[in-house]
């Protein structure tokens, strides 16, 4: 979904460097999450932000840190990278007064290998 | 914990044959539940939603289905075609959109 954008689409590091990645999107929604994705595991929630404000961790945000900057923009950091951090990444957004619930779109995701 | 879809199951169907992708959840307080197409290379992206005072909703070409009494979902998806070929996820949550639990998903093929 281009109204979601990721940066970068992949990087490769080593174990112990500092990495972040940038979320933005242009749906004027409030609330941003960030996800990793490894295989036979689904979808697991790192941290999540209702508002510019606010900050939640997830299911599995040991290793990880974020930053809310603005509406827009929502940055996730591996503060010392290893090599179990290696997996795909994810931003979704969500505007929760839309719809039934809380239909979340999400960026074409950010692959991370960490060696 | 809580769990959604323990295993990745494949599923193989020809195409014009209508697809049934199903998911079990452990939550019974989950009120709110999403299926979600993910192809190759990209992130997932919304297919229908359903709230658990349902228990069926349409779409376009496809149709969901929750039964609470044994905690399952299914997608049901008409006249699959090759575009349909995609890892469908099915997520649940409380409070209608809060704290999403994410399936290991289930990769559908379809055949020519």
């Amino acid at each position: 979904d281009a109204d979601v954008t990721q940066t970068p689409r992949n990087r490769i590091t080593k174990t112990g460097k500092r990495i972040m990645l940038e979320c933005s999107q242009t749906k004027g929604h409030d609330r941003m999450y960030w996800y990793r994705q490894d295989p036979g595991l689904g979808l697991r929630l790192i941290y999540y932000s209702f508002d510019v404000k606010d900050i939640n961790k997830g299911e599995i945000s040991d290793g990880y840190s974020v930053s809310r900057q603005a509406q827009a923009k929502f940055s996730l950091s591996l503060e010392s990278a290893i090599p179990n951090q290696t997996a795909l990444y994810f931003c979704a957004t969500s505007d929760p007064g839309q719809g039934l619930g809380d239909e979340q779109f999400f960026g074409p995701g950010t692959r991370l290998t960490v060696l | 914990g809580e769990s959604v879809g323990l295993h990745l199951p494949t599923l193989s169907v020809q195409e014009g044959d209508n697809s049934i992708i199903n998911c079990a959840y452990s939550n019974s307080a989950s009120d709110y539940f999403i299926w979600y197409k993910q192809e190759s290379g990209k992130g997932p992206q919304f297919i229908i939603d359903i709230r658990s005072n349902m228990d069926k909703r349409q779409g376009q070409r496809v149709t969901v289905l929750l039964n609470k009494t044994v905690k399952h979902l299914s997608l049901q998806i008409a006249a699959t075609q090759p575009g349909d070929s995609a890892v469908y996820f099915c997520a649940e949550s409380r409070n209608y959109g809060q704290n999403f639990v994410f399936g290991p998903g289930t990769r559908l093929s379809v055949l020519p």
